[in-house]
C-alpha cells in the first residue's frame, strides 16, 4: 500500500533554531513530491514540487530535499512567522487522477 | 494571483440532508479536486475530474457524493444525505495540466453535520 509519513508530528523551535522535518514514502513510483503549508483553519499553501532524487529546492527559509525514500524540509533560522503545519504529499506513477497522498504533517511552533 | 474560492466558508446542517459545496477553480485550470480533513486528521483525496467525468474517486466517495461542473466556472460537490462523520473541511483543489503538475488549493468549507 502506497504511504507518506511524516516526522516529527510536531516541533518546537526557538527563533533561528534551525531544524529538519521528515517525509518519508513508501510507493510503487514517485511522480512528484510536494510540499504545502496549512495554517489553522486554512487551505494548503504550495511550497514546493520534487521530481527526482538529488533534487533540491529554496525558498527564503526554507529547503526541500529529495532522496529515492525521502524528502526533507530544511528550516534555516526560522522566524514565529514560519509557524504553521507543514505537510508532504506525493503523486503516484500509475495514478489515473493525480491524486495526492498526503502524511499527517508536521506542526512547527516558532517560539521568539 | 489567481486563486481557488470556496463558498460557503461554514455549513451547518442537520443529518439527512443534502448540501452543496461550491469552488471557483483558477480559470485557466483543467483539472479539478475535493479533498476533506477531519478534525485532527490527514487530508484525504475524494474526486479528481477532468472533461466533464470523474477521473479517480476514492473509497470515501460513495453513491452519497457527487460531483458537477454546472457552468464555465463553478465547481461542485453535493452530498446527499449528510452523516455526522460527514463534518470535516471540505478542500476543492484545481491543477493546469496532468501528473505532477501543481495542485492549487482553496481555503476550505467548514461542514457540521448536527
Amino acid at each position: 500500500e502506497d504511504q507518506v509519513t511524516q516526522s516529527p508530528e510536531a516541533l518546537r523551535l526557538q527563533e533561528g533554531e534551525s531544524s529538519s522535518l521528515n517525509c518519508s514514502y513508501t510507493v510503487s513510483g514517485l511522480r512528484g513530491l510536494f510540499w504545502y503549508r496549512q495554517d489553522p483553519g486554512k487551505g494548503p499553501e504550495f511550497l514546493f514540487t520534487l521530481y527526482s532524487a538529488g533534487e533540491e529546492k529554496e525558498k527564503e527559509r526554507l529547503k526541500a530535499t529529495l532522496t529515492k525514500k525521502e524528502s526533507f524540509l530544511h528550516i534555516t533560522a526560522p522566524k514565529p512567522e514560519d509557524s504553521a503545519t507543514y505537510l508532504c504529499a506525493a503523486v503516484i506513477k500509475g495514478a489515473a487522477g493525480n491524486k495526492l497522498t498526503f502524511g499527517g504533517g508536521t506542526r512547527v511552533l516558532v517560539k521568539p | 494571483e489567481p486563486e481557488v474560492t470556496q463558498t460557503p466558508s461554514h455549513q451547518v446542517t442537520q443529518m439527512g440532508q443534502e448540501v452543496i459545496l461550491r469552488c471557483v477553480p483558477i480559470s485557466n485550470h483543467l483539472y479539478f479536486y475535493w479533498y476533506r480533513q477531519i478534525l485532527g486528521q490527514k487530508v484525504e483525496f475524494l474526486v479528481s475530474f477532468y472533461n466533464n467525468e470523474i477521473s479517480e474517486k476514492s473509497e470515501i466517495f460513495d453513491d452519497q457524493f457527487s460531483v458537477e461542473r454546472p457552468d464555465g466556472s463553478n465547481f461542485t460537490l453535493k452530498i446527499r444525505s449528510t452523516k455526522l462523520e460527514d463534518s470535516a473541511m471540505y478542500f476543492c483543489a484545481s491543477s493546469r495540466g496532468t501528473g505532477a503538475d501543481t495542485q492549487y488549493f482553496g481555503p476550505g468549507t467548514r461542514l457540521t453535520v448536527l
